[in-house]
């Protein structure tokens, strides 16, 4: 069975620190992984997404990077800003039940001014 | 482009009492997920649909949950009688195959509550 695991729970940082979120899975064997944002009363917004052969992928201030033999993920976001504050969730895709998201619990990050 | 809608937004209920959640996936996705998010987990799939086909239902506790998708569009997501610890948000996704892999678009959610 397919175990994601995100440390650390809660994050507080003032803006404009770099900081990294990380995300492991129990079984490596993963068709691709998502990081996803969540805020306060609303759905998840898909940030990134890393297929199993990929190392890497950035979009603006975020980069992720996927190490699937050890079964880890990191989420490093740059120059923090308030907005930033949300819940960050790992899901990944194992691709036996194709479409299939196992999640994290997420991270709570507050960036405060 | 419109995005996955869902319908209502909050529901409180007593338990034993039966709710029904709707939603609309965005246009030209065939494949359809309701997820359960418990506070302070992570979603969890109930069900997947592709199409008006079931792939996954395993998690899907049938004594009291049943879901529906027909014409391969809308979908409703079904409890009957409801309990005290189905109180959660219930997330409802859609999504298509690309080369980058399959991304899947969430819906703001019904937030139920259970008393």
């Amino acid at each position: 069975k397919q175990e994601v695991t995100q440390i650390p729970a809660a994050l507080s940082v003032p803006e404009g620190e770099n900081l990294v979120l990380n995300c492991s899975f129990t079984d490596s064997a993963i068709y691709n992984l998502q990081w996803f944002r969540q805020d306060p009363g609303k759905g998840l917004t898909s940030l990134l997404l890393i297929q199993s052969s990929q190392r890497e992928q950035t979009s603006g201030r975020l980069n992720a990077s996927l190490d699937k033999s050890s079964g880890r993920s990191t989420l490093y976001i740059a120059a923090s800003q308030p907005g930033d504050s949300a819940t960050y969730l790992c899901a990944v895709n194992r691709g036996s039940t194709l479409g299939r998201l196992y999640f994290g619990r997420g991270t709570q990050l507050t960036v405060w001014p | 482009e419109a995005g996955v809608a869902q319908s209502p937004r909050y529901k409180i209920i007593e338990k034993r009492q039966s709710v029904a959640f709707w939603c609309n996936p965005i246009s030209g996705h065939a494949t359809l997920y309701w997820y359960q998010q418990i506070l302070g987990q992570g979603p969890k799939l109930l069900i997947q649909f592709q199409n008006n086909g079931v792939v996954d239902d395993s998690q899907l506790p049938k004594d009291r949950f049943s879901a529906e998708r027909l014409k391969g569009v809308d979908s409703t997501l079904k409890i009957q009688p409801a309990k005290l610890e189905d109180s959660a948000v219930y997330l409802c996704a859609s999504s298509y195959a690309s080369k980058y892999g399959e991304t899947q678009y969430f819906g703001p959610g019904t937030r139920l509550l259970v008393l």
